[in-house]
């Protein structure tokens, strides 16, 4: 069965430059959300759209900014990279009307 | 603001024993969700509790929600060391919304 798809898989940047993550939902799911977890965390909800329009944020830096677009793919852009960014992402998709997310392999984001 | 606790967070266990992690939490929901996750890497579904009373079982766990306590347990019997791993329960308030995850048990299963 097709699942949630991210890339990269593994990203190092320097401080102060900007990474893109991408999250290719599962096919037919109208639903798309991301997560942070740092290390030893739990994960935390950043922001997450329906049909192609942002339905609920959480707490994302003014920095990092979503958006969905018409495949439904959706694209997590982070500005200004701090260290304290460091962290898995992971994108989650659902379908409006069943509601579980089932979550990608994550991209795991290195600020040095 | 929904808060989600877990205990324990940290629980070493011999092979063959039997435990039982809690997940209670502050609003009222009848939706939650238990992963596992292995370090560094996705969180895997391993139940989906729906309603009052929900219990379901696969394998060694068994995972059941009573929303009138706002509690959810998740049972491990007789633990074997694949088990070892992180597991997370999960909550949302209802209709595509973000989930609360608790702080997470780290399970050690030794021989």
């Amino acid at each position: 069965a097709a699942g949630v798809i991210q890339s990269p898989r593994h990203l190092i940047k320097e401080k102060r430059e900007t990474a893109t993550l991408k999250c290719y939902p599962i096919p037919r799911h109208d639903t798309v959300y991301w997560y942070q977890q740092g290390p030893g965390q739990d994960p935390q909800f950043l922001i997450s759209f329906y049909e192609k329009m942002q339905s609920d944020k959480g707490s994302i830096p003014d920095r990092f900014s979503a958006q969905q677009f018409s495949d439904y793919h959706s694209e997590l852009n982070m500005s200004s990279l701090e260290l304290g960014d460091s962290a898995l992402y992971f994108c989650a998709s659902s379908v409006l009307s069943r509601n579980e997310q089932f979550f990608g392999p994550g991209t795991r984001l290195t600020v040095l | 603001e929904l808060k989600v606790e877990q205990n324990p967070l940290f629980l070493s266990m011999q092979e063959g024993k039997n435990y039982t992690i809690y997940c209670n939490y502050s609003t009222t929901s009848d939706r939650l969700y238990w992963y596992r996750q292995d370090p560094g890497k996705s969180l895997e579904s391993l139940f989906v509790l729906l309603s009052n009373g929900a219990v379901k079982q696969e394998g060694r766990l068994m995972a059941s929600l009573d929303t009138k306590a706002r509690l959810s347990t998740l049972h491990i019997t007789a633990a074997v060391h694949d088990l070892s791993a992180t597991y997370f329960c999960a909550v949302d308030l209802g209709g595509s919304e973000k989930l609360v995850f608790g702080k997470g048990t780290k399970l050690t299963v030794n021989p």
